[in-house]
């Protein structure tokens, strides 16, 4: 049981360029997140989806495109990229809690993203 | 929309307390988190509590929970070098959608 996976770890982009970050997860979750992570600003969310086909807009969307064509992955998306996207980006899925229980998130590895 | 303050640095001595605060804005949460993220790594949970709560105990980790004023606080006993990482405040009003804080990097001196 991998849990949240992503994929690649690092990456280093040229202004202008375009790149896909990969999140895979094997605990069947229907609720998926991408989430940045920017020195003292915490975490923000970027998008979001409810489950397989769905997506929808968090707190810092722009510039970002996902797509949730299968329940397990969900992927962001970087159509033109700029420095101002220089963070490390941060994957999690949600079990939705249970009885008695509050819904827990679960977050993979991270992915530091360099835009120059 | 909702808000979740943190104090962003702790230093504390190996053996010490540590107490890490926390300050939110949204009365209808439901439930408050602390998650852990350890250098390099994601977030974990580490701990919540329910609104209807003041306290929670949880071996060396003493959540305490004032609604009124919406504090929320982590006490650490006994702490150790391996607690040293960024600690996460966050809140949820039940819905999937939780809001997360700026986090607080603790640093354990030994």
């Amino acid at each position: 049981n991998a849990g949240v996976t992503q994929t690649p770890k690092f990456r280093v982009l040229k202004t202008g360029q375009s790149m896909t970050l990969l999140c895979a997860q094997d605990m069947n979750h229907e609720y998926m997140y991408w989430y940045r992570q920017d020195p003292g600003m915490g975490l923000r969310l970027i998008h979001y989806s409810v489950g397989e086909g769905t997506t929808a807009k968090g707190e810092v969307p722009d510039g970002y495109n996902v797509s949730r064509l299968k329940k397990q992955n969900f992927l962001l998306g970087l159509e033109s990229a700029a420095p101002s996207q220089t963070s490390v980006y941060f994957c999690a899925s949600d079990d939705q809690g249970g009885e008695g229980r509050p819904d827990t998130q679960y977050f993979g590895p991270g992915t530091r993203l360099t835009v120059l | 929309g909702e808000d979740v303050e943190q104090s962003l640095f702790l230093s504390v001595r190996e053996g010490d307390s540590s107490v890490i605060n926390c300050t939110y804005t949204d009365s209808s949460s439901t439930y408050l988190y602390w998650y852990k993220q350890e250098p390099g790594a994601g977030l974990q949970l580490l701990t919540y509590i329910f609104s209807n709560m003041d306290m929670k105990q949880d071996q060396r980790l003493t959540v305490l929970l004032n609604k009124k004023d919406k504090h929320l606080s982590l006490r650490i006993a006994d702490t150790q070098t391996g607690d040293s990482a960024i600690y996460f405040c966050a809140e949820s009003g039940g819905y999937q959608k939780v809001t997360f804080g700026t986090g607080t990097k603790l640093q354990v001196i030994p």
